[in-house]
Formats: structure tokens, sequence, C-alpha cells
């Protein structure tokens, strides 16, 4: 089963660092980019960015530049969503998806979701 | 960026209903158009891509239509388990954009 799998809920404290992971099985993990969706408490999916997991190279939404790293360990079919210095504005859902290209691009396959909440 | 602006936000059915939401793209898209659902606490779910390709085990009630910048998702008879969030996403261009999403609800 092509599926990926996402690390679970963090609770952190503005100012920390962190990494999320998102690791991909059943399927060839090099041969697909990797995207990040963030999803705020009550609102709807954003973009963040991607990455080609052949070689890291990465794309990022304006929105999300300079304040989030996405990175990709292809040895061990895993990509990454990290944070240096976390806000409370962090806090929310964040979904790692697959994207294939022989379907226009969509996001076939979804991780189950990782909750973040930053608060003092 | 590429504007996507889904419409209605909401709407109130119920299950036999025919539902169509509708996605306007700011600028032209091709068929670069796909669409999602969401169920709150789960994975986001493809349904339709390249705007009118049904994904595969998606049950054929949904429909997709458009290019350009106008597109349209069909729900031809809505069933319990369609209660859910629909988003349209852009894949023409980087950033990569959704919809604002569509909450459909049990009228």
């Amino acid at each position: 089963e092509m599926q990926l799998v996402q690390s679970g809920a963090e609770v952190k404290k503005p100012g920390e660092s962190l990494r999320i992971s998102c690791k991909g099985s059943g399927y060839i993990f090099i041969n697909y980019w990797i995207s990040w969706v963030r999803q705020m408490p009550g609102k709807g999916l954003e973009w963040m960015g991607r990455i080609d997991p052949t070689d890291s190279y990465t794309n990022y939404s304006p929105s999300f530049q300079g304040h989030v790293t996405v990175s990709a360990d292809k040895s061990i079919s895993t990509a990454y969503l990290q944070w240096s210095s976390l806000k409370a504005s962090d806090t929310a859902m964040y979904f790692c998806a697959r994207r294939d290209s022989s379907k226009g691009d969509a996001l076939d396959i979804w991780g189950q979701g990782t909750m973040v909440t930053v608060s003092s | 960026d590429v504007q996507m602006t889904q419409s209605p936000s909401s709407l109130s059915a119920s299950v036999g209903d025919r539902v169509t939401i509708t996605c306007r793209a700011s600028q032209t898209i091709s068929n670069y158009l796909n669409w999602y659902q969401h169920k709150s606490g789960k994975a986001p779910k493809l349904l339709m891509y390249a705007a009118a390709t049904l994904q595969s085990g998606v049950p054929s009630r949904f429909s997709g239509s458009g290019s350009g910048t106008d597109f349209t998702l069909t729900i031809s008879s809505l069933q319990p388990e369609d209660f859910a969030t629909y988003y349209c996403q852009q894949s023409y261009r980087t950033p990569r954009t959704f919809g604002q999403g569509t909450k459909v609800e049990i009228k």
C-alpha cells in the first residue's frame, strides 16, 4: 500500500525549534515530489512548499519562504518540515502530500497530518 | 500568485440533491485544476485531477468540468458520506494555491 506516515503531535514554546517528518512507503520515493500543506484552526488549506527528493530542489510559497525549511533524506524515504524559531501563529495541522506528475501535478496521496501547538 | 475563488463558501443540501461548486482562477490555468474532499480530522482526499478526470476509487457521482479560468465540481446525488469541505487547487503555476473551501452541510 502506498502511503505517507507523519510524525506525531508536538507541543512547543515560542522560540523553540522543531522538525516534523513524513515517511513514504509502498512506492519509489524519489520519483515523486513531496509538498507540505498547512491548515490553521478553522481555516482552509495553504500550500507551503515542495521538494524533489532526488536532489532536494525546493520551491516555497512566498508566504512561507524564510520561515520554514523543507528537506528530505532519500536514503530513508523521508521528507521534513522544520522551523528554527516557532511562533504562536505556527499552531496548525500540517500535511505532507505526494505530487503525481502523471495526474497534472495533483496531490494524490496524503499523510495523516501532524498537529503542532505553539504556546507559552 | 494565482488566486482561486470558490463559491459558495458553504451550502446546505439534502441527501439525493445535485450539488455544484464553482472555482475561478485569477488567470488562465489551462486544465491544471484539482478537487479535494476534506473531512475534519482526516487527510484530504483527491477527487478529480486535470479538471475532469476522476481519481481511481472515487464514485462516479462526482464529475468535474472547465478549462482556462472557470471550473465546476458536481455531485449528481449527494450521499451522507459526501458531507465535507471541498477545495479546488491549481497546479499550473508555483506557488500552488487552493481555493478557500466550500463546506457542504446537511439540510
